[in-house]
């Protein structure tokens, strides 16, 4: 199953944008890119996916790179409470296999103030 | 519209103790996850449920845990008797199907003295 690597600890500026990256070079051709976070305390949530093209929502944007190797998280404008571990993990719509929703360590996002 | 409901919030016990954890997925929803949480990682899993059915359960430790979700609907996740490393936070989660975005509970936080 592909696998998805992740920087463990990023720290951003409140209010500057945040490009967090996730590298996944043996990701397939029915393989969705999806994003998770985790706030303190709390269940992760879900954040966004997407396939090929980039993706907006009201949360973030997902950028995906032309070869699929690689995916970029893309949050705008960071806030305090944007602080939390952000998950990419990877989904097979095609092939449901016993590795689906494996959570790696994700990257841990600190945002000052 | 209620979210993924968690029981006990916070257990405390004492090594070779039984435990158990209820959930109540939000309604409708035919996957159910039970996933396993160590501090500073991200959430292993344990068992997946496509309605009464346990489809993916390769990570669960047979010998002392054991789950069930009858019904379809609420799971109960036992431990039986706990030991020192299952101190951990435990997670539900769940989907309208298999491959729709998770929904996660807050989680209950378990303490083996």
């Amino acid at each position: 199953d592909a696998k998805t690597t992740q920087p463990n600890s990023m720290e951003s500026n409140e209010e500057e944008p945040v490009h967090l990256p996730c590298n996944h070079s043996t990701i397939s051709g029915t393989d969705y890119i999806h994003w998770y976070r985790q706030l303190p305390s709390q269940g992760p949530e879900y954040v966004i996916h997407g396939l090929t093209s980039n993706v907006n929502n009201r949360m973030a944007s997902l950028a995906i790179a032309e070869d699929r190797k690689s995916s970029t998280l893309i949050l705008h404008r960071a806030t305090l409470r944007d602080a939390a571990v952000y998950y990419c993990i990877l989904r097979d719509v095609e092939w449901l296999s016993n590795n689906d929703m494996r959570f790696g360590a994700g990257t841990r996002l600190t945002v000052k103030p | 519209e209620a979210g993924v409901v968690q029981s006990p919030r916070y257990k405390i016990i004492e090594k070779k103790q039984p435990v158990a954890f209820w959930c109540n997925p939000i309604s409708g929803h035919n996957t159910l996850y039970w996933y396993l949480q160590n501090l500073g990682q991200g959430p292993e899993l344990l068992i997946r449920y496509e309605n009464e059915e346990a489809v993916d359960d390769s990570q669960l430790p047979k010998d002392r845990f054991s789950a069930e979700r009858l019904k379809g609907v609420d799971s109960t996740l036992k431990i039986q008797p706990a030991e020192l490393g299952d101190s951990a936070v435990y997670l539900c989660a769940s989907s309208s199907t298999a491959l729709e975005e998770l929904f996660f509970g807050e989680g209950s936080r378990l303490t083996v003295l």
